[in-house]
């Protein structure tokens, strides 16, 4: 079946600094691709949706300065938080759409737990 | 803006029996819903999907039930099995196409 990578698996970092978070569809191509955070005892939020080759779409109150997202090709998209904060600590999980298959369709990343200390 | 529940928050049963999940929205405004599984350390695994012309959907021990006027579905596990565990996540898609998640069921089969 499609896999969808997603690196790091964990990652800790110190107040301040930006972190990038990358999500690749190993074996499909993929036109557009989702990005959510899951807070601890809530909802996975969709954060933004990025389409290959243009800019990401964000949801309301995320801010798209903060969460930066670039899709540059047909099989990875990456999310940099830049200045993480403590509050940015959260699970990160990315999905993948293939080009051929319509938006049901998609499959979702193993998850990135992110700590700011 | 729609708003998926899930009821209980946690569960655990004994092997063996049967069990039903429990997910309302608010909005019955919906295109589909989905029951997703998701294990610790690995991704979202698409159990079922319901458009939102039918009322459920099978597959295996696993059975949907989609009340999309009153805003109700039920994901019924029949037989249940220690590999079972896991946290079933409800999705509705609505609005701009998006999906929309419930917070989550975590079930527990004892052996």
């Amino acid at each position: 079946g499609a896999v969808v990578s997603q690196h790091p698996s964990r990652v800790i970092c110190k107040s301040g600094t930006s972190v990038k978070i990358e999500c690749r569809s190993l074996d499909f191509q993929a036109t557009t691709m989702f990005w959510y955070r899951q807070f601890p005892k809530q909802s996975l939020m969709l954060m933004a949706t990025s389409n290959e080759g243009s800019k990401a779409t964000y949801e309301q109150g995320v801010e798209k300065d903060k969460f930066l997202i670039n899709h540059a090709s047909l099989t990875l998209s990456t999310l940099t938080v830049t200045s993480a904060h403590p509050e940015d600590s959260s699970f990160y999980i990315c999905s993948a759409s293939p080009s051929t298959g319509g938006p049901d369709t998609q499959y979702f990343g193993p998850g990135t737990r992110l700590t700011v200390l | 803006k729609q708003e998926v529940t899930q009821i209980p928050a946690a569960l655990s049963v004994p092997e063996g029996e049967n069990l039903v999940l429990n997910c309302s929205f608010t909005d019955s405004a919906i295109y589909n819903l989905q029951w997703f599984r998701q294990d610790p350390g690995k991704g979202l695994t698409s159990l079922l999907l319901i458009q939102s012309s039918q009322r459920e959907q099978t597959s295996g021990r696993l059975n949907a039930s989609l009340d999309k006027s009153s805003g109700r579905s039920t994901l019924y596990i029949a037989a249940s099995q220690p590999g079972d565990s896991a946290t079933y996540l409800c999705a509705v898609r609505s609005g701009a196409n998006n999906l929309f998640f419930g917070t989550g069921t975590r079930l527990t089969v004892i052996p």
